[in-house]
């Protein structure tokens, strides 16, 4: 068993949908949760960052952390076709050096 | 402000061979992870440097090693290549030496096709 699980997708939405991204994962010592987006042809940018558990908005993007449920998400509100893009959920420990990656998600948004 | 810079951005080599991949960080940046990128393993760790020391490293064979320069500049090496180690190779730089504990910025990637 990995210790990061993503669904790589495709996922294929209609422009104006929320999108609903998740993560699970099985080493409890996780502290540290972020998503990341990554156009082709391009490095991983990151999108959200969360300490421990609950939530964090930035404009369109919500991340939630449930540690108890060892599952991350990510919501992206009114998505756009300029949102297409594989999604990496990524996680590390406190004082660790290191980060554990998700397979990413696919996401096509139509226009 | 520079980004991340890596070069090569494509490198085309012949098994048996080996490549040296360079990594330069945002300026005021001390630490350095690599990483390997396929469509069937997805992103994984390689090694991280901070002010010149190894910290960390991954599950990966000797013949993968690196360096970090007193700039914070760093290279990747990998000996012997095979065919399995064509891959995208990303590297991101972190201000607070934590890893990606802290926000870190990737480098585009150098594209390694062996042949």
């Amino acid at each position: 068993q990995k210790e990061v699980e993503q669904d790589p997708g495709p996922l294929s939405v209609p422009e104006g949908a929320i999108v609903s991204l998740n993560c699970t994962y099985s080493n409890s010592a996780f502290q540290y949760f972020m998503w990341y987006r990554q156009y082709s042809r391009k490095g991983p940018e990151l999108l959200m960052y969360t300490y421990s558990s609950g939530n964090k908005e930035d404009g369109r993007f919500t991340a939630q952390v449930d540690k108890s449920s060892k599952y991350i998400s990510l919501f992206i509100r009114d998505s756009q076709p300029s949102d297409s893009a594989t999604y990496l959920c990524a996680m590390s420990f406190r004082g660790g050096f290191k980060t554990i990656f998700g397979a990413g998600t696919r996401l096509f948004v139509k226009a | 402000k520079a980004g991340v810079t890596q070069t090569p951005r494509y490198l085309i080599k012949t098994r048996g061979q080996q490549v040296t991949l360079s990594c330069s960080p945002i300026s005021g940046h001390r630490s350095v992870s690599w990483y390997q990128q396929t469509p069937g393993q997805g992103l994984q760790f390689l090694f991280e440097y901070f002010s010149e020391t190894q910290r960390n490293k991954g599950n990966f064979p000797g013949r993968f090693s690196g360096r970090q320069f007193s700039n914070s500049r760093s290279e990747m090496n990998v000996s012997t290549l095979e065919l399995g180690d064509s891959a995208l190779y990303l590297c991101a730089s972190s201000l607070l030496g934590e890893g990606l504990n802290t926000e870190a910025f990737f480098g585009q990637g150098t594209r390694l096709t062996v042949v």
